[in-house]
């Protein structure tokens, strides 16, 4: 089937550390990736995407390389900011699927501090 | 901001009671899709809906139906409640067209089942 693995939150930072999130999946097909972020008290906003393997999903600074060998999306930004605390999301959609199903991890509760 | 719209935003109900939530689409969508995600949890699939039709739905039982209606906005009801209902319930809503249209999700409603 269908699955998601993040690594176990909450992660902890300092402004402008180094973030890496860790993100796996299993998949019956070809999936698509994604990574979600929802901030305090709002629903899911798209972070990024990649639907093929070696494609680099990337957006305000987050990047995320699709890696079919090691089944893995991780996230990684270079630099976080406080504005940047939130729960991050890994997803995976079946590309072979019409209904556009998604599969979420447990999610990773990111917090910087200045 | 997406075009997305839930109501309510909180509700709280006593067990063996029954629940509506509605969902208003994000302008030209005509899919919707709604997702339960419990404290802690990633969101869980529980159907989806495509011109006024139940197009796939999770593994969740009879008691959670659904309703889309001519202007595409939908309704989730929950039957006999219980309190591992308790949860965020999120309304995402697309084109058709799977993986390669992105879903917008609302805010959601926060149900507390006592």
């Amino acid at each position: 089937g269908n699955s998601v693995t993040q690594m176990e939150g909450p992660v902890t930072l300092s402004e402008e550390a180094f973030l890496t999130i860790n993100c796996t999946y299993t998949a019956t097909g070809y999936p698509s990736l994604f990574w979600y972020v929802q901030y305090p008290g709002e629903g899911l906003q798209l972070l990024l995407k990649a639907t093929k393997a070696d494609d680099k999903g990337s957006n305000k600074g987050f990047e995320a390389t699709y890696r079919k060998e090691t089944t893995s999306f991780h996230l990684e930004k270079g630099s976080v900011q406080v504005s940047d605390s939130a729960v991050y999301f890994c997803a995976l959609a079946d590309r072979g699927s019409t209904l556009g199903r998604l599969y979420f991890g447990r999610g990773t509760q990111l917090t910087v501090w200045p | 901001e997406t075009g997305v719209t839930q109501s309510p935003t909180h509700l709280i109900k006593t067990r063996g009671q029954q629940v509506t939530l509605r969902c208003s689409s994000q302008s030209g969508h005509n899919t919707v899709s709604w997702y339960q995600q419990a404290l802690g949890q990633g969101p869980q699939f529980i159907f989806q809906y495509y011109r006024e039709e139940e197009n796939g739905r999770g593994n969740f039982p009879p008691r959670f139906s659904g309703l889309q209606f001519p202007n595409y906005s939908s309704e989730l009801n929950v039957n006999a409640l219980e309190l591992d209902d308790s949860a965020l319930y999120l309304c995402a809503s697309s084109q058709p067209g799977g993986v390669n249209t992105e879903a917008f999700f609302g805010q959601g409603t926060r149900l507390t089942v006592v």
